[in-house]
Parts: structure tokens; C-alpha cells; sequence
């Protein structure tokens, strides 16, 4: 069985402080790394596709590191405001395993 | 751009009916995936369609089905309802391929009695 992990389940900061979260997954077969925002009320929004390791992604306030020999991934976001307040997934492609495997997310809420 | 659209929004079933979720995707995204999100579980895969094929499907039984049209859309279908069949169901959309970005829709959210 594939697990990927979240941590941490969830998160409160206030607006301005800066986060970060780590996603694991398995270090072997390793393909591609999915990271999705998901707002209340809204569909899952895709941010990164990552693929190699040492991969740096950045959309504004928001970047991504991946380390696929230790299996872990981090998202940072700078400087955090009221509307980043979402649900972070992370997916991941075993590639053999012909889907993507999410994890269970990590809740984030900012406070103004 | 129209992003991917799915009908209908809420459904409510009784348990041994039958149920059918609709998906349409992106224009030119010839891949369709469906996901079920039950109550405090994350995201499970369910099916991926591609150029009309289906090119694999999730842990779940064979009541579950599904099959994608020549336009690319698609159409999920539950046979004899369960009440952990009360879930909201996602489909996405890519170019083809689990190497893109998925486009998800706002979900069916389905509800047994």
C-alpha cells in the first residue's frame, strides 16, 4: 500500500507570518508530484507539477521544493493572507501505479 | 474557457437505486478522471478514461462504472446504491496523461437515504 502523508493535519497563522508544510510520499518508482489548493465552496485548483529531484517551483507568494531520494516535498507560502486560507494537497505519480495518490491535505487558516 | 462542468450539483438516492454523474471536460483535454471524497477521507481515485478507453480504475467494486463519450465527456454510473456511497464525486480533466495538471470541477455531491 502507497501512503502519502501530510503534516501538519492543519494550521493556524496570523496574516503576514510565513508557513510551511511537508508532504511524504515513497522514494521509489517515483514520477511526478501534484500540490492543489482547495477552497471551501470551490474546486481543487492545481499549483505545481514537479518531476525532478532538487525541482524549485514558485507562483507568487507560493513555492514548492521536492526531494524525490528521501521522498518529501515542501510548501512554503510568504507572507501569508486571508485568501490563501485553503485546504493544501499534495498527489502523488508512482508512475507504474497509472493514478495519483493524494494525501489527506493540510488545512490552512489565516487570521487578519 | 469553459472549465470542467459536472451534473448535476446534488443527488439524492435511496439505497438499491441507481445513480449517473455526468463530466465535461476542458476542450482538448482528452483525459477524464472521476474521485470520491467521502466524509473525513482524502481524495480516492475511482476511474481514468482517456481517448475513450478506460486506462485504470481505483480500489472500488464493480458497481462502479463509467465510460467516456467520442467528445471526451464523461458519465459515472453507481448500480445498487449503498449508504457509504454518500460521498461528493470529483471529475478532472488533463491534456492526457498523469504528467499534466489536473482541472477539477465543483464535485456531485450524492447523497443515500
Amino acid at each position: 500500500i502507497l501512503n502519502v502523508e501530510q503534516s501538519p493535519q492543519s494550521l493556524h497563522v496570523q496574516e503576514g507570518d510565513s508557513t510551511n508544510f511537508t508532504c511524504s510520499f515513497p522514494s521509489s518508482n517515483f514520477y511526478a508530484l501534484h500540490w492543489y489548493r482547495w477552497e471551501t465552496a470551490k474546486s481543487p485548483e492545481a499549483l505545481f507539477v514537479m518531476t525532478l529531484n532538487g525541482d524549485e517551483k514558485k507562483k507568487g507568494r507560493i513555492s514548492a521544493t521536492l526531494n524525490t531520494k528521501e521522498g518529501y516535498s515542501y510548501l512554503y507560502i510568504k507572507g501569508s493572507q486571508p485568501e490563501d486560507s485553503a485546504t493544501y494537497l499534495c498527489a502523488f505519480d508512482g508512475g507504474a501505479t497509472n493514478k495519483l495518490i493524494f494525501g489527506t491535505g493540510t488545512l490552512l487558516a489565516v487570521q487578519p | 474557457e469553459a472549465g470542467v462542468t459536472q451534473s448535476p450539483t446534488h443527488l439524492i438516492k435511496t439505497r438499491g437505486q441507481q445513480a449517473t454523474l455526468r463530466c465535461s471536460p476542458i476542450s482538448g483535454h482528452t483525459s477524464v478522471y472521476w474521485y470520491q471524497q467521502a466524509l473525513g477521507l482524502g481524495l480516492q481515485f475511482l476511474l481514468w478514461y482517456d481517448e475513450g478507453e478506460e486506462r485504470n480504475r481505483g480500489n472500488f467494486p464493480p458497481r462502479f462504472s463509467g465510460r467516456q463519450f467520442p467528445n471526451y465527456s464523461s458519465e459515472l454510473n453507481v448500480n445498487a446504491l449503498e449508504l457509504e456511497d454518500s460521498a461528493l464525486y470529483l471529475c478532472a480533466s488533463s491534456p492526457g496523461g498523469l504528467s499534466f495538471p489536473q482541472h477539477f470541477g465543483d464535485g456531485t455531491r450524492l447523497s443515500i437515504l
